[in-house]
């Protein structure tokens, strides 16, 4: 059975980064793309980028080249992503997703 | 960017009724494989979406019959049929042709 674990909420200040995880299990990691989808409250869904564990390669929407860092570690099945400078308009929950599985999502709170 | 417009915007549904929901791309969805990568979504309250349909017309693993997918190029739709409590929700398309992959705005079915 696939999961997609992602890590806990997050309380940020503005302007600072956070960096969340996703723990793949039930299929090989490396031999599929996962990628980020963010939703505001209340909002659709916007596609942030995509990696490809086993090369590493990645594959980004321009709006959001500069603000998400991806990444992944093989060796623990898990996928990250980091997001900087943030700001208020960062507010979202933010899923890891491979389209036919999801995670549970990850709500970051940009706050002072 | 491809657009993809939902609608409407929200349904009121009888239990045991039927519902109809279009999906229209600002372009064609047919890739140059030839293959058409436009995808259903439901998101139940508080949860993570759920793939209903793939590639227009196929229902994922475990979807019921009730949903079926139809259309080509830039039309598409979605019909629910019998309509049971479960099916409430947020609906959403995708698509996946060109890059980057983008959501429709939803679609939300309510009882009526």
């Amino acid at each position: 059975q696939v999961k997609l674990l992602q890590s806990g909420a997050a309380l940020v200040k503005p302007g600072a980064s956070v960096k969340m995880s996703c723990k793949a299990s039930g299929y090989t990691f490396t031999d599929y793309w996962v990628s980020w989808v963010k939703q505001s409250h209340g909002k659709s869904l916007e596609w942030i980028g995509e990696i490809y564990p086993n090369s590493g390669a990645t594959n980004f929407n321009e709006k959001f080249k500069g603000k998400a860092t991806l990444t992944v570690d093989k060796s623990t099945s898990t996928a990250y992503m980091e997001l900087s400078r943030l700001t208020s308009e960062d507010s979202a929950i933010y899923y890891c997703t491979r389209f036919r599985d999801w995670g549970q999502g990850t709500l970051v709170t940009v706050s002072s | 960017d491809v657009v993809l417009t939902q609608t409407p915007v929200s349904l009121l549904i009888s239990l045991g009724g039927q519902a109809s929901i279009s999906c229209r791309s600002s372009q064609s969805l047919v890739h140059s494989n030839g293959n058409t990568y436009l995808h259903w979504y439901l998101q139940k309250p508080g949860q993570s979406p759920q793939l209903l349909i793939y590639q227009v017309s196929n229902r994922f693993s475990g979807i019921p019959d009730r949903f079926s997918g139809s259309g080509s190029g830039t039309d598409f739709t979605l019909k629910i049929s019998r309509v049971e409590p479960e099916d409430l929700g947020v609906y959403y398309c995708l698509q996946r042709t060109h890059n980057p992959w983008t959501f429709g705005g939803g679609t939300k079915l309510e009882l009526k």
